[in-house]
């Protein structure tokens, strides 16, 4: 089955830049979403269509896309922006698969 | 505001049923697809099935298929999620969740209902 891989974890001191990769074989034909999750919450959209920011969330969140890898960015981290990241995207025949999420601490 | 909120989690024991709703609001329920994604404890997110407007088109991850039913009710802007033959795996956080498309972004989640599936 198909699969999007992400690193379990990625570290960065606040005001630092946190970069968080996705890759997967199906990225160059299907757009790649990504979510922020915080403890307890439900999971929030923060780009979608690779790259694309939905009202309300920061400037400081932006997404990119190369080849088979998607990257969620996140410049100048706050300690609010600790929390688990997944992507999303779909395999060749449509059907939606979430990456294995990132969590993200602020040290 | 959108609202989305899910309700008939609780315990069940293994080979039982249970049935989501998700009451929905703020906006019009019958324009979009919707789905249901889950979280097992301390795991990740993973999609469970999905609707078309009408009802005409249902999708299921191959784990549920021919044990889960998803359905709506466009009348009640309501969506469900019949869940039969239920396994320990299935233990997990449900949330509903409006689809831009069939494979493409969720823009609104509700707050999620648990299911626990133990003797």
């Amino acid at each position: 089955s198909y699969e999007l891989t992400q690193p379990p974890s990625v570290s960065v001191s606040p005001g630092q830049t946190a970069r968080i990769t996705c890759s997967g074989d199906a990225l160059p034909k299907q757009y790649a979403y990504w979510y922020q999750q915080k403890p307890g919450q439900a999971p929030v959209l923060v780009i979608y269509k690779d790259s694309e920011r939905p009202s309300g969330i920061p400037e400081r969140f932006s997404g990119s896309s190369s080849g088979t890898t998607v990257t969620l960015t996140i410049s100048g981290v706050q300690a609010e922006d600790e929390a688990d990241y997944y992507c999303q995207s779909a395999d060749s025949s449509g059907t939606v698969v979430f990456g294995g999420g990132t969590k993200l601490t602020v040290l | 505001e959108v609202q989305l909120v899910e309700s008939g989690g609780g315990l069940v024991q293994p080979g039982g049923s249970l049935r989501l709703s998700c009451a929905a609001s703020g906006f019009t329920f019958s324009s979009y697809w919707m789905s249901w994604v889950r979280q097992a404890p301390g795991k990740g997110l993973e999609w469970v099935a999905n609707i078309k407007q009408d009802g005409s088109e249902k999708y299921y991850v191959d784990s549920v298929k021919g044990r889960f039913t998803i359905s709506r009710d466009n009348a009640k802007n309501s969506l469900y999620l019949q869940m039969n033959s239920l396994r320990a795996e299935d233990t997990a956080v449900y949330y509903c969740a409006r689809a831009s498309s069939p494979e493409g972004y969720f823009d609104y989640w509700g707050q999620g209902t648990l299911v626990t599936v133990s003797s």
